[in-house]
């Protein structure tokens, strides 16, 4: 079970506004930066946000992060049919049991 | 463009000793604001941080395989390595190594290696 927790599924038509988010505590996402990467099916992950909302060259500003206390967001806006895929949030770990990176269970988003 | 190329064998018995090396291109690994880790990913499941190595050699590996991760690095060959020792089943996953890089005060994993799977299987 994984500590960052993410709902396993989203979904949304064409067009549309998605959300997903992302829960931690405070020795990770409370206190550190999170990162979100996206898996097209098959392939390996790719960086899509850094810094809470920063975005890598050539990554669509229809994606977007936000963090609030323990929690963060990825929102994708303008929704396509490339977008069908798995995220999976991230953040730095510095609990008392040891430094660890973390990610989360990851959301399969359907494009409808 | 900076690639990353995981290599190793794709079969290990029960017990033994998994072993990949992933080969960095287009960039050196010695260089200073960079880290090299290993992520393993069981089918169907999420993602799982094994530990890092920094140019100079140092460690941090995930608490909860501390004891049975090594990972080192050649800057002679620009290749760093995993070693998980007495392997079960449950290791059974595709093996991803990636960059991870401080930029603007932030860190994250950039790029990732296409990925190895390993099965553990008698």
């Amino acid at each position: 079970q994984s500590v960052l927790t993410q709902p396993p599924s989203a979904s949304g038509t064409p067009g549309q506004t998605v959300t997903i988010s992302c829960s931690g505590s405070g020795s990770n996402i409370g206190s550190n930066t999170v990162n979100w990467y996206q898996q097209l099916p098959g392939t390996a992950p790719k960086l899509l946000i850094y810094g809470h909302n920063q975005r890598p060259s050539g990554v669509p500003d229809r994606f977007s992060g936000s963090k609030s206390g323990t929690s963060a967001s990825l929102a994708i806006s303008g929704l396509q049919s490339e977008d069908e895929a798995d995220y999976y949030c991230a953040a730095w770990d510095d609990s008392l049991n040891g430094l660890n990176w973390l990610f989360g269970g990851g959301t399969k988003l359907t494009v409808l | 463009q900076v690639q990353l190329q995981e290599s190793g064998p794709g079969l290990v018995k029960p017990s033994q000793t998994l072993s990949l090396t992933c080969t960095v291109s287009g960039v050196s690994i010695s260089s200073g604001n960079y880290y090299w880790s290993w992520i393993r990913q069981p089918a169907g499941k999420g993602l799982e941080w094994l530990g890092r190595v920094y140019p100079s050699g140092s460690t941090n590996y995930s608490p909860s395989l501390k004891s049975r991760v090594t990972i080192s690095i050649d800057t002679s060959r620009n290749q760093f390595s995993l070693k998980l020792n007495s392997v079960t089943a449950a290791d059974t996953a595709v093996y991803f190594c990636a960059r991870g890089l401080y930029s603007e005060g932030f860190t994250s994993h950039d790029p990732w290696g296409q990925g190895t799977l390993v099965i553990v299987s008698s």
